[in-house]
């Protein structure tokens, strides 16, 4: 398996409070993903960064943000959270755009 | 936008026959296709990709063929056998991102 662990695995949180969910890589890839998986919505990209600090916007990135400060972390936030968000949320990583694609083991947020 | 169309949406097959999933995707720009598995509380696992400079690609009961002039490719399980059962995404992407766009899933199931 490839080296992607996140953090919290489970979390059960309360309409308008702040959460974050962290990656971490023992890869050292360039390229890390935040996707949330819905029911009949398949896999949907929320953001994605591609280097230390470089960062840009997914198909679903309302409401999200995310920050990367170090090359093995990727850390994404619900600055307030909403029951819309309530979702299973993967992370992904990437050496380069022409490499293969490997995800960690997911994240269950719920939103009360 | 780009989109990626995934079909069947469930399968099911009798262990020992073979189980195929169509994909068709929009963006001509299109180079890499990857397919994954995803078990039940768990993130979905690379099993194989293919590159627009190829046509086909095997490995062991698994295969993956591609139709750049038709935009579709399809993976193929040969001698299915109950562990296949699981839920199946293909993807694709293109450009400098490599930002991957997924079908919907096939739930496969294999019958003993």
């Amino acid at each position: 398996d490839a080296g992607i662990t996140q953090s919290p695995r489970h979390k059960v949180t309360e309409t308008g409070t702040p959460v974050t969910l962290r990656c971490h890589q023992t890869e050292n890839h360039r390229y890390m993903y935040w996707y949330r998986q819905d029911p009949g919505h398949g896999l949907r990209l929320i953001h994605y960064s591609y280097g230390v600090k470089d960062t840009d916007k997914g198909e679903v990135s309302d409401g999200y943000s995310v920050s990367r400060s170090k090359t093995e972390d990727f850390l994404l936030t619900l600055e307030s959270a909403t029951s819309s968000q309530t979702s299973v949320y993967f992370c992904a990583i990437r050496r380069d755009p022409e490499a293969s694609e490997f995800f960690g083991p997911g994240t269950r947020l719920t939103v009360l | 936008g780009e989109n990626v169309e995934q079909h069947p949406s469930t399968l099911s097959v009798q262990e020992g026959d073979s189980a195929v999933i169509k994909c068709t995707y929009s963006d001509s720009a299109s180079n890499y296709f990857p397919w994954y598995k995803q078990e039940l509380g768990k993130g979905p696992q690379l099993i194989i990709d293919i590159r627009s400079n190829v046509g086909e690609k095997k490995d062991q009961r698994i295969a993956v063929t591609l139709n750049k002039t038709a935009k579709h490719f399809s993976l193929h399980i040969t001698e299915t056998q109950p562990e296949d059962s699981a839920v199946y995404f293909c993807g694709s992407s293109s450009g400098n991102t490599g930002k991957l766009i997924f079908g919907q899933g096939t739930t496969l199931q294999v019958k003993p």
